[in-house]
């Protein structure tokens, strides 16, 4: 069945410092994926997506490319803020033989950004 | 302004009580769900609808019972029957289609005790 495996956390990084977070999904057909962040306290929000193969999502300075040949959708961002400190989750949407309407997430990757 | 709207969003309950949480949206979203969160545990599927008056069960339904009367509106019990009800539980609404996105609301946090 579909499934998304993100790398474990907690991430630790320097104001500045350049952001990977590791993104694999299990999935047959083309499904859509997401990266949602999630703020102290509050619900989800979404950070960005992409509906096909070779698409790349952007958002307020993090990116992540649609890998269909690796089956990755890793999220960077080249200078992170304290701001930027939250938890993010990989997700993902369809393709072949998956339940209709379901969206699968991953654990969720806490990243903590320090001045 | 449209959105989805949880409430509360802290709830004390005591052992062997049912509680609803509530869950309304008017971005006219025909899907709605319920997720429970627990630390380090990420998101869990509880319940979710597709359509008024119809839903399907997620990944951890046991103990919880929903409905979908309205499409705004889609309330979640916690029965007495769940074994660990304290947790974060987030609401979600959606378009139809799988490359469309959820929006969430801002969450209950319920402590039972």
């Amino acid at each position: 069945g579909n499934s998304v495996t993100q790398m474990e956390g907690p991430v630790t990084l320097s104001e500045e410092a350049f952001l990977t977070i590791n993104c694999t999904y299990t999935a047959t057909g083309y499904p859509s994926l997401f990266w949602y962040v999630q703020y102290p306290g509050e619900g989800l929000q979404l950070l960005l997506k992409a509906t096909k193969a070779d698409d790349k999502g952007s958002n307020k300075g993090f990116e992540a490319t649609y890998r269909k040949e690796t089956t990755s959708f890793h999220l960077e961002k080249g200078s992170v803020q304290v701001s930027d400190s939250a938890v993010y989750f990989c997700a993902l949407s369809g393709g072949r033989g998956s339940t209709l309407g379901r969206l699968y997430f991953g654990r969720g990757t806490q990243l903590t950004v320090w001045p | 302004d449209g959105g989805i709207t949880q409430s509360p969003k802290y709830l004390f309950r005591k052992e062997g009580q049912n509680v609803t949480l509530s869950c309304e949206q008017n971005l006219n979203h025909d899907a709605m769900y319920w997720y429970r969160q627990d630390p380090g545990q990420g998101l869990r599927l509880i319940y979710y609808s597709q359509i008024v008056n119809d839903f399907q069960k997620g990944d951890i339904a046991e103990g919880y019972s929903v409905s979908r009367e309205k499409k705004e509106s889609f309330p979640l019990t916690v029965t007495s029957a769940q074994k660990n009800p304290t947790a974060f539980y987030l609401c979600a609404s959606r378009p139809q289609g799988s490359n469309t996105e959820a929006f969430f609301g801002q969450g209950t946090r319920l402590t039972v005790v």
